[in-house]
């Protein structure tokens, strides 16, 4: 299947600084990425949807000045979480979209993930 | 009443077995569906994707859909030990912005 590669896998900060999450897709261009929270031993917590060249749109309940985003180009989005606190301690995954053939019902493919702890 | 549900489990199963693995929804809206696979602290790998109703078959995994009934099934023949993992539904529909069940969990053990 196709790679997207997430980076870092994982990441430790004090309280306060700021985290920057990248998605790459490697071999294929995606217009849709998708980011996740996902707590332990729970499902996939959609944050927001990143569209390239646009402004991503934020699910209900996640602050989008917190949580900033950016789909720069076809195959790169970032998450960067703001002033980061304890409670945003959690596993961050990306998805993208295979935007070939299919187009908005191409394939959705995962990064491996990020595990984010704030001390 | 969640769109999607999906029995958490866990599921344990002799190496060896049929896995059946099943997924409802109430949103008749959806028309493709998906597995993924997820191991603990990764992220989820995807196994099939279908839009039709009927069976879709690779390798050891049959996913089959049945829209009339708004259910979907993935089937892992001759299971092994490494299949162990949490088994993801999704589907989205015109949105194209997909919704997952929570999974289900599953242990083969030898």
């Amino acid at each position: 299947g196709a790679v997207v590669s997430q980076h870092p896998s994982r990441v430790i900060c004090k309280s306060g600084t700021s985290v920057k999450i990248e998605c790459r897709s490697l071999d294929f261009q995606a217009t849709t990425m998708f980011w996740y929270r996902q707590f332990p031993k729970q499902s996939l917590m959609l944050m927001a949807t990143s569209n390239e060249g646009s402004k991503a749109t934020y699910e209900q309940g996640v602050e989008k000045d917190k949580f900033l985003i950016n789909h720069a180009s076809l195959t790169l989005s970032t998450l960067t979480v703001t002033s980061a606190h304890p409670e945003d301690s959690s596993f961050y995954i990306c998805s993208a979209r295979d935007a070939g053939p299919g187009g908005n019902t191409g394939e959705l493919f995962f990064g491996e993930g990020s595990r984010l702890t704030v001390l | 009443q969640k769109e999607v549900e999906q029995d958490p489990g866990p599921l344990s199963v002799p190496e060896g077995a049929i896995v059946s693995l099943n997924c409802t929804y109430s949103n008749s809206a959806f028309q493709y569906f998906m597995w993924y696979r997820q191991y603990s602290r990764k992220g989820p790998e995807l196994l099939m994707y279908t839009y039709s109703s009927g069976n879709k078959e690779d390798g050891r995994f049959t996913a089959q859909v049945d829209k009339s009934s708004k259910y979907i099934s993935l089937f892992i023949r001759d299971s092994q030990p490494s299949d162990s993992a949490t088994y993801l539904c999704a589907m989205f529909g015109g949105s194209y912005i997909p919704t997952f069940g929570r999974g289900t969990s599953l242990i083969v053990h030898p």
